[in-house]
């Protein structure tokens, strides 16, 4: 059964703690977003990757950095963890090209709270 | 950049009851896709619809597309308890999907 795992469900961080968020597909998908989901905004995009060592922001990657060392794994760093970043955290993969063009794989999601 | 908008935001039906979510847009896409969410879960893809189709169906579920009037449409027949949940539309064609924020699906038994 294909998959997207994240590592953590549940995760308590303070503020100004620099947090790794781990996200792994067994799919060999192209593709891997970072998505966070907050009550009354739906998901925004903060940051996706087409290929290995490539990037590009999404619509808030401010406070967030990415890394994608090896096409299975992409991680989302909160470089010095605040309170307005307390939310649900979504993986997701596409095959290429990824363009919106296939249907996404999402993890579990992730639920970090800074406190 | 929120693209979709769904209608109603929450929604509540008897078991055996159809469901049906709409969705508008505002740009042009190349196809429109639908996602269910438990509560407290990741996003799981339902089915996709590309801008020249017109309706498709899976299993229960019935997704018809108007791109003239940039809105989507999905029907959820005999609605069962199971089927609680939130429901997402994302369009695709820019450099990655763009999801509203959802209606919540309410089946009471």
């Amino acid at each position: 059964d294909v998959k997207v795992t994240q590592s953590s469900r549940y995760l308590v961080k303070r503020t100004g703690e620099k947090v790794f968020l781990e996200c792994v597909q067994d799919m060999d998908h192209e593709n891997m977003f970072w998505y966070r989901q907050d009550p009354g905004l739906g998901l925004r995009l903060i940051y996706f990757s087409y290929d290995v060592k490539m990037k590009e922001k999404g619509d808030i990657p401010e406070g967030y950095s990415v890394s994608r060392e090896k096409k299975e794994r992409f991680s989302l760093i909160l470089e010095s963890a605040s309170t307005n970043q307390t939310s649900m955290y979504l993986c997701a993969s596409t095959p290429a090209p990824g363009q919106g063009i296939y249907g996404y794989t999402f993890g579990s999601g992730t639920r970090l709270t800074v406190v | 950049s929120q693209q979709g908008e769904e209608d109603p935001q929450a929604l509540s039906i008897q078991e055996g009851e159809n469901a049906t979510m709409n969705c508008s847009y505002k740009t042009s896409i190349n196809n429109l896709q639908w996602y269910r969410q438990n509560s407290g879960r990741g996003l799981v893809h339902l089915i996709l619809i590309r801008s020249n189709e017109r309706e498709k169906h899976s299993g229960r579920l019935r997704v018809t597309l108007d791109t003239s009037k940039k809105s989507s449409s999905l029907l959820i027949t005999a609605s069962r308890a199971a089927d609680t949940a939130s429901y997402f539309c994302a369009t695709g064609g820019g450099t990655a999907l763009i999801f509203g924020k959802g209606t919540t699906l309410s089946v009471s038994s």
